[in-house]
């Protein structure tokens, strides 16, 4: 069973660019969620699509964008970068939607801005 | 509001046994999950808890209150791989599987 991968796993940016980081889930996952974690932070729910819908949203605002595609692997766009976007940024999937699921994390993306 | 709490840091000898508290203020609650995080890793699911009591897990075991909005996680016969972060997540009243991480308790396992 192939776990969640993420792609690329560094990267480095200047501010006012744009990202795009990739995400696999995990094999016969149908919801894949984002997350965003500052050093020495807890990870912050960006957003989650369920079958290619985005069915629930964090605090993030709008130039951090998203897609989910029929094979359920999804992307993270960032747009207009700032430096407070340097960060880990975790993909998660999951069987499906309900509430008691559990979430298995890739291991991120390093997103430095300068 | 959305607040989760618990220690930053905490230090503990191998053999021994540590319990790590996490206090939580959710609207709504639908679950409260313990994950750990190697550094530069993936967080990794430890347990689950939707109803109060102790739920044990070979040497990890995690308790809930939903009264008192108040879990702890209990390792027992600590080992040196266990020198982790460890993350409590409260599912709330967001829409499907979105959790509320705390800040996560550091710990480190010394001989």
């Amino acid at each position: 069973e192939t776990g969640v991968t993420q792609s690329p796993t560094h990267l480095i940016k200047t501010r006012g660019q744009q990202v795009t980081l990739r995400c696999s889930s995990q094999s016969g996952h149908n919801t894949v969620s984002w997350y965003q974690q500052a050093l020495g932070q807890g990870p912050q729910f960006i957003f989650q699509y369920y079958r290619e819908e985005e069915n629930g949203r964090g605090n993030f605002p709008p130039r951090f964008s998203g897609l989910q595609f029929p094979n359920y692997s999804s992307e993270l766009n960032v747009n207009a970068l700032e430096l407070d976007d340097s960060a880990l940024y975790l993909c998660a999937s999951s069987v499906d939607s309900a509430t008691n699921e559990k979430l298995f994390f890739g291991s991120g993306t390093q997103l430095s801005v300068l | 509001g959305q607040n989760i709490d618990q220690p930053t840091e905490m230090t503990a000898t191998e053999g021994a046994i540590v319990q790590i508290n996490c206090t939580y203020q959710t609207s709504g609650f639908n679950g409260l999950f313990w994950y750990q995080q190697h550094a530069g890793e993936a967080p990794t699911f430890l347990s689950y808890n939707v109803l109060d009591g102790l739920e044990e897990k070979g040497r990890f075991s995690s308790f809930l209150s939903r009264s008192k909005g108040y879990s702890y996680l209990l390792l027992k016969e600590l080992q040196m791989k266990d020198s982790a972060s460890y993350l409590c997540a409260v599912r709330g009243r967001q829409a499907g599987t979105a959790l509320i991480f705390g800040k996560g308790t550091t710990l480190s396992v010394s001989s």
